[in-house]
């Protein structure tokens, strides 16, 4: 089963120009994950978040946590041609070991 | 992080035929794989979660005498598609749970059946 939303489904900006993705989840979490797919590839882990921060840097990502909301956003500052790709967000299932996957926004950066 | 491996990367096959996906943890013992399933423009959806030495943990839905697994080290895991047909097709991937919550996700073997 999946968490639930990603938003938006598809984002397309210019290279240079910030890139927000949202994610929303439906259960409690101990944590939430970020992670890249380039086409048809494996996923690429990106940034994890415990429930009980609320923002967390990495480089150039930047990711939100709000569990009153039950919503992550990442966002990817300065963005270039190379950070196209699918972006998903995850969280442990109620076991605490699988990954629920979100529906992931599709990123294209044109130079 | 870990280092995860598949095998085949791609693999096309014939309807009713048996497919062998392999899984390697190539530096890190893994007593937990998991088998993902990824069609075309959509998400990750978790099959089955496979255990060393004893028996995998099916999601529902998900039919355990088409897809076998069997993770006999803690450095191997298989899926073996049964009897395979068209609607099968898809992106497999597995993935290893590291030291921290982070897994760590293998490239892929996308199957096609003919």
């Amino acid at each position: 089963s999946q968490q639930g939303e990603e938003d938006p489904q598809a984002l397309s900006i210019q290279e240079g120009e910030n890139a927000t993705m949202n994610c929303s989840y439906k259960t409690s979490i101990n944590n939430l994950q970020w992670y890249r797919q380039n086409s048809g590839r494996g996923l690429v882990h990106l940034i994890l978040i415990r429930s009980n921060e609320r923002e967390k840097h990495s480089g150039r990502l930047r990711v939100t946590l709000d569990t009153s909301k039950k919503s992550s956003s990442l966002l990817i500052t300065a963005s270039r041609a190379a950070d196209t790709a699918s972006y998903f967000c995850a969280t442990d299932d109620q076991a605490g070991t699988a990954l629920i996957f979100g529906k992931g926004t599709t990123l294209s950066v044109s130079s | 992080g870990a280092v995860v491996s598949q095998h085949p990367s791609w693999v096309i096959c014939k309807s009713g035929t048996s497919v062998k996906i392999e899984c390697r943890s190539l530096d890190f013992q893994a007593t937990t794989m998991f088998w993902y399933r990824q069609f075309p423009k959509q998400s990750l959806m978790l099959m089955a979660t496979s255990n060393e030495g004893s028996k995998a943990t099916y999601e529902q839905g998900v039919e355990k005498d088409k897809f076998l697994i069997n993770h006999a080290s803690l450095t191997l895991s298989t899926l073996t598609v049964t009897s395979a047909h068209p609607e099968d097709s898809s992106f497999y991937i597995c993935s290893v749970q590291g030291r921290s919550e982070t897994q760590y996700f293998g490239p892929g073997t996308r199957l096609l059946v003919l």
